[in-house]
């Protein structure tokens, strides 16, 4: 099946500095990506819709200059969390459709997620 | 409201034995009904997607079923394994806010003991 890989797995960071999660599709074209954020024993809270070529989609309640959104080739999406501080630390995913035949659904791969750690 | 609501939210069983997650959704319109594994600090991986017209899909261990009329689907895994143990989302691909979404149940923790 499709791949999608994120990059770093984790990372520890100081409160105050930025940091750059990289979610690729390894074979598969995708136009659309989605950034989600889980806390422990929580289910995944959809942040943002990274859009290839145009400004992010924000959910309700999320900083969009906080969580800075880049969507620059079709296999590649960026969330940087800026000035990041202890209450961002927390499990960050990302998703990519890969889209479906004539009447079939699209699949939704998963990247395996980034632990970020802010101290 | 868009719900997707799960049960149990956690669940202990021994290996080999068989179990039948929850899940009830009030989204509407429906497009499809999807059931993934997420193995403790991994991304969710995809079981069962299931549309509106589907009544039972099967993955392996793993069958999936779907009322759509009652807006309820389950997963029942048959002769458990310890590496069943992992979290269990039902994500219901709905019509919100005039886009659609995938709209994410809370998830039931599953673990399997020996």
């Amino acid at each position: 099946g499709a791949v999608v890989s994120q990059h770093p797995s984790r990372v520890i960071c100081k409160s105050g500095t930025s940091v750059k999660i990289e979610c690729r599709s390894l074979d598969f074209q995708a136009t659309t990506m989605f950034w989600y954020r889980q806390f422990p024993k929580q289910s995944l809270m959809l942040m943002a819709t990274s859009n290839e070529g145009s400004k992010a989609t924000y959910e309700q309640g999320v900083e969009k200059d906080k969580f800075l959104i880049n969507h620059a080739s079709l296999t590649l999406s960026t969330l940087t969390v800026t000035s990041a501080h202890p209450e961002d630390s927390s499990f960050y995913i990302c998703s990519a459709p890969q889209r479906g035949g004539q009447g079939l659904a699209d699949t939704q791969y998963f990247g395996p997620g980034t632990r970020l750690t802010v101290l | 409201k868009n719900q997707v609501e799960q049960s149990p939210q956690s669940l202990i069983i021994l290996e080999g034995k068989n179990c039948t997650l929850q899940c009830n959704y009030t989204v509407s319109p429906f497009s499809n009904l999807r059931w993934y594994k997420q193995d403790t600090g991994r991304g969710p991986v995809s079981l069962t997607i299931m549309t509106f017209s589907e009544n039972t899909k099967s993955n392996g261990r793993y069958t999936a079923t779907l009322d759509a009329d009652t807006k309820q689907s389950s997963l029942h895994i048959t002769a458990s394994q310890l590496s069943d143990s992992a979290s269990y989302i039902c994500v219901v691909r709905g019509f919100t806010s005039g886009t659609y979404k995938y709209i994410f149940g809370t998830g039931t923790r599953l673990k399997v003991l020996a």
